[in-house]
């Protein structure tokens, strides 16, 4: 079946705009992640959905980053007033509910100049 | 939250077995291990999962120490499309932790 699927695959903006990133997670998966990975390290953590609401928002570094799922299904990572140190892959993940494996998109990798 | 500790890079002789050990002696009792791994620009793969059985599906075996404290995933014949970063992880709630991971070289 599908898996998650994530666009734009690349994306290059310039300091200061407004950027939109959208994921699609696996059909009937209530549970939505969100992760950043910069070069040379491991995916870290930003935000988790189940359902509609955001269940755990502890990872976003700022007020900057925004993430939403109207309708618990495809969701969409937005940062405002975008930086250099913002570019990164971001990488969404799915799980049939929380707890449970979850599996992931292959990333939108961002370049901010 | 159980860190994890794995070394930093392993090489693999093509159509050996890899034997990938991650420490997590901080470890609690419902916290389970689980094993990704990253492909040179792509996103994390599922490996595995365990608590404290060892574990087997068709892509590894995963092995976990009585004490919970160490655990070792191991591919039974390695190939050069094993070549990859492989994350040992501890899950605390709904967060996977990743560390650095193991850079495997699987080799000719």
């Amino acid at each position: 079946g599908a898996g998650v699927s994530q666009t734009p695959s690349n994306k290059v903006t310039e300091k200061g705009k407004y950027v939109e990133l959208r994921c699609d997670p696996i059909s009937g998966h209530t549970a939505l992640y969100w992760y950043r990975q910069s070069l040379g390290q491991g995916p870290e953590f930003l935000i988790y959905f189940q359902g509609t609401g955001a269940a755990d928002d502890s990872g976003l570094p700022n007020d900057r980053f925004f993430a939403v799922r109207p309708e618990g299904s495809v969701s969409t990572l937005k940062i405002q007033r975008t930086e250099r140190g913002d570019s990164a892959v971001y990488l969404c993940a799915s799980s049939l509910s929380n707890f449970e494996t979850q599996y992931f998109g292959p990333g939108t990798r961002l370049l901010v100049l | 939250d159980a860190k994890t500790t794995q070394p930093p890079s392993m090489d693999c002789a093509e159509g050996r077995a890899a034997n990938l050990p991650c420490n997590h002696s901080t470890i609690s009792g419902n916290e389970y291990v689980y094993w990704y791994r990253q492909i040179h620009s792509q996103g994390p793969q599922y490996i595995i999962h365990g608590l404290k059985n060892n574990e087997t599906n068709e892509m590894a075996s995963l092995i976990i120490t009585e004490d919970r404290k160490s655990s070792t995933l191991i591919l039974p014949h390695a190939t050069l499309r094993d070549t990859a970063v492989y994350y040992c992880i501890v899950r605390v709630n709904n967060d996977m932790r990743f560390g650095a991971g193991t850079r495997l070289t699987v080799k000719p």
